[in-house]
C-alpha cells in the first residue's frame, strides 16, 4: 500500500534535548512538507522540500532543521533552540509543489516536552 | 502576507439541518483545498477547487469557490453525526499552502 508513515506516534523530550521525527513516503512524490499544529489551531509550515537535496524554510523554521537526502525521506529535527516544541507534527507530500497538486498527510507525531 | 479566515470557528448543529462554513482569503489565488480532521488524527483531503465558479460535491458536502470575492464555502446538507470533525480550508500561495484556523463542527442527534 502506498502512503506516508511517521514515527514515532508519541515522543517525549526533556528540556535541552534534540529529537528527530521520521517521515517516509512510498508515493514517489517529489515534494514533502512539515507542519506544526497547536491545540485548536490550524497548521503552520515549518520546512518544505520540492526536490532531493533542496529545502526551504516555512513560516516557523526557527529551532528546527531538516534534510532531504532521499526522495522517500524527510526527517525533522527539533532542536533545543525551539523554546516551545510541544505540538502535533504532521508530514505531507505531493506529486510536485503545492500549487499544482494535493498534499497528502501522514498520521502525525505528538511531541511533548517534559 | 496571505491570511485565511474561516467562520464560524465552532459550529454545533442538529442532525438533518443545513449550514455553511465560510473561508475568506486576503490575496489572489486560484486554487483552494478543503480538508477534514477527526480528533487526534491526520488530515484527509476533501476537495480541490481550481478555478472561479468551481463547485464540487461529495455526499452531504458541497464546496464552491469565488476567486473574485476571495471566498470559498463548504455547505453541509442534512447533517449527520458522522460529519462531526474539524474542517480546514487551505489556499495556495506560490508552492505553499496557507491554512485557515479550522471550523470545529459538532452534529448532535
Amino acid at each position: 500500500d502506498g502512503g506516508i508513515t511517521q514515527s514515532p506516534k508519541y515522543l517525549f523530550r526533556k528540556e535541552g534535548q534534540n529529537v528527530t521525527l521520521s517521515c517516509e513516503q512510498n508515493l514517489n512524490h517529489d515534494a514533502m512538507y512539515w507542519y506544526r499544529q497547536d491545540p485548536g489551531q490550524g497548521l503552520r509550515l515549518i520546512y518544505y522540500s520540492q526536490i532531493v537535496n533542496d529545502f526551504q524554510k516555512g513560516d516557523i523554521a526557527e529551532g528546527y532543521s531538516v534534510s532531504r537526502e532521499k526522495k522517500e525521506s524527510f526527517p525533522l529535527t527539533v532542536t533545543s533552540a525551539q523554546k516551545n516544541p510541544t505540538a502535533f507534527y504532521l508530514c505531507a507530500s505531493s506529486i510536485a509543489g503545492a500549487g499544482a497538486d494535493t498534499q497528502y498527510f501522514g498520521p502525525g507525531t505528538r511531541l511533548t516536552v517534559l | 502576507e496571505l491570511k485565511v479566515e474561516q467562520n464560524p470557528l465552532f459550529l454545533s448543529m442538529q442532525e438533518g439541518k443545513n449550514y455553511t462554513i465560510y473561508c475568506n482569503y486576503s490575496t489572489t489565488s486560484d486554487r483552494l483545498y478543503w480538508y477534514r480532521q477527526d480528533p487526534g488524527k491526520s488530515l484527509e483531503s476533501l476537495f480541490v477547487l481550481l478555478s472561479n465558479g468551481a463547485v464540487k460535491q461529495e455526499g452531504r458536502l458541497m464546496a464552491s469557490l469565488d476567486t473574485k470575492a476571495r471566498l470559498s464555502t463548504l455547505h453541509i446538507t442534512a447533517a449527520v453525526h458522522d460529519l462531526s470533525a474539524t474542517y480546514f480550508c487551505a489556499v495556495v500561495r506560490g508552492s505553499r499552502l496557507t491554512f485557515g484556523e479550522g471550523t470545529q463542527l459538532t452534529v448532535n442527534p
